[in-house]
């Protein structure tokens, strides 16, 4: 079947502009993490939802950062006012069970995002 | 604080055998994965470990050692698709998912 998919792939933002970034997980699919990874680094947790209950949003950098999930299947993230450090890939992974640590995360190819 | 080490970069040879080796501090531990990713692509499941001892699977294998806070990944056979970052990942106390920097391995006919 289809896996996680992610769109724009490519963003470029000027500075101060809103993006929100969007993630299609696998259906039937209970969890949905979003990550944050930049260049040659590996990924950084933002935040976790369990159906639409956003359970975890500890790894959220600042305020201007959103997410939402509100019909427990597609996933937005809304990043506000744009910086230069935001610029990243941004990876989104779901997977099968509530107990996210039992079961395999699935990533999508994430949306690359520039911040000029 | 949290850490997960890993080399860098690594090179090998093709039909060669290489281990990629992982160390992690962290708060609490509830197993560890290590990924695949191709540059410009989703990061893959390759294996997840959280008792002690091997775990085989076709050409790769990983290892844990969770008193010594130690796993590796053991990759047979070489190909040219086995270029690629492979990411040592750990779930803490909280089942937060740590991940380390990925070690890029480079295959050299």
């Amino acid at each position: 079947g289809a896996g996680v998919s992610q769109s724009p792939r490519y963003k470029v933002a000027k500075r101060g502009q809103d993006v929100a970034l969007r993630c299609d997980p696998i259906s039937g699919h209970v969890s949905l993490f979003w990550y944050q990874q930049a260049l040659g680094q590996g990924p950084e947790f933002l935040t976790y939802f369990q159906n639409e209950a956003q359970l975890d949003k500890s790894g959220l950098p600042s305020d201007r950062f959103f997410a939402e999930r509100p019909e427990g299947s597609v996933s937005t993230l809304k990043i506000q006012r744009t910086q230069q450090e935001d610029s990243a890939v941004y990876l989104c992974a779901s997977s099968l069970g509530a107990e996210q640590h039992i079961y395999e995360q699935y990533f999508g190819p994430g949306t690359r995002l520039t911040v000029t | 604080g949290q850490n997960i080490d890993q080399p860098t970069e690594m090179t090998a040879t093709e039909g060669a055998i290489v281990q990629i080796n992982c160390t992690y501090q962290t708060s609490g531990f509830n197993g560890l994965f290590w990924y695949q990713q191709h540059a410009g692509e989703a990061p893959t499941f390759l294996s997840y470990n959280v008792l002690d001892g091997l775990e085989e699977k076709g050409r790769f294998s990983s290892f844990l050692s969770r008193s010594k806070g130690y796993s590796y990944l053991l990759l047979k056979e070489l190909q040219m698709k086995d270029s690629a970052s492979y990411l040592c990942a750990v779930y803490d106390s909280n089942y937060q998912l740590i991940w380390g920097a990925g070690t890029k391995l480079i295959i050299k006919p």
